[in-house]
């Protein structure tokens, strides 16, 4: 596609819920990454994908956050359980080696009730 | 544990005005750093892309510059426009490996033009 595509743009769920946010980067692209953007605060680094290696998790918050990617394309990030505390904006980002910086989606909004 | 802030927090300016966002870095070990627009409810824009051999990049009225020594990058934007209103990311890249590796953000300058 032209950009990167997350959806939905919107979800509200229920404390205790898992839910699961996807994102299609731009095609071609290697590199895939989610951040996390709470209300007043800078973008947090989750999750890194580059081509087939192993991704780098580094920045995942808990083990009820997990994310795949599938065929080197789409990803989709797991929330298990979630809390209150995990309401924020999730973005994604794509870009390919040597490109001049990353793409980001819109994001998804999540808010845990 | 690379560290990135950004000055002032929130602007509010007549429209017509030069002005300045500053951004600092606590490793100049750098690979690059980028500077984002987010408006309210989308995503992140890219506006320039400054690499650690490079001093300064242009963009029509936005041009950012980049003192790697030193740690600071500064996007000045020139007769500022109401439709420049929006939040102001820096983001410094820190591996060589891809475009957004290790991306570290600061919190963002929230800047309003008033017209």
């Amino acid at each position: 596609g032209a950009g990167v595509s997350q959806s939905p743009s919107n979800k509200v769920t229920e404390k205790g819920k898992d839910v699961e946010l996807r994102c299609d980067p731009i095609s071609g692209h290697t590199a895939l990454y989610w951040y996390r953007q709470s209300l007043g605060q800078g973008l947090e680094f989750l999750i890194y994908f580059q081509g087939n290696s192993a991704p780098d998790k580094s920045g995942l918050p808990s083990d009820r956050f997990s994310a795949e990617r599938t065929g080197g394309s789409v990803s989709t990030l797991t929330i298990q359980r979630t809390q209150q505390e995990d309401s924020a904006v999730y973005l994604c980002a794509s870009s390919s080696r040597g490109a001049v910086g990353a793409f980001f989606g819109q994001g998804t909004r999540l808010t845990v009730v | 544990k690379q560290e990135v802030t950004q000055i002032p927090a929130a602007l509010s300016v007549p429209e017509g005005e030069n002005l300045v966002l500053n951004c600092s870095f606590t490793d100049s070990a750098i690979y690059n750093l980028q500077w984002f627009r987010q408006d309210p409810g989308k995503g992140l824009t890219s506006l320039l892309l400054i690499q650690s051999s490079q001093r300064e990049q242009t963009s029509g009225r936005l041009n950012a510059s980049l003192d790697k020594s030193s740690g600071r990058s500064t996007l000045y934007i020139a007769a500022s426009q109401p439709g420049d209103s929006a939040t102001y990311l820096c983001a410094v890249g820190m591996y060589s490996g891809g475009g957004a590796d290790g991306l570290t953000f600061g919190k963002g300058t929230h800047l309003i033009i008033q017209p």
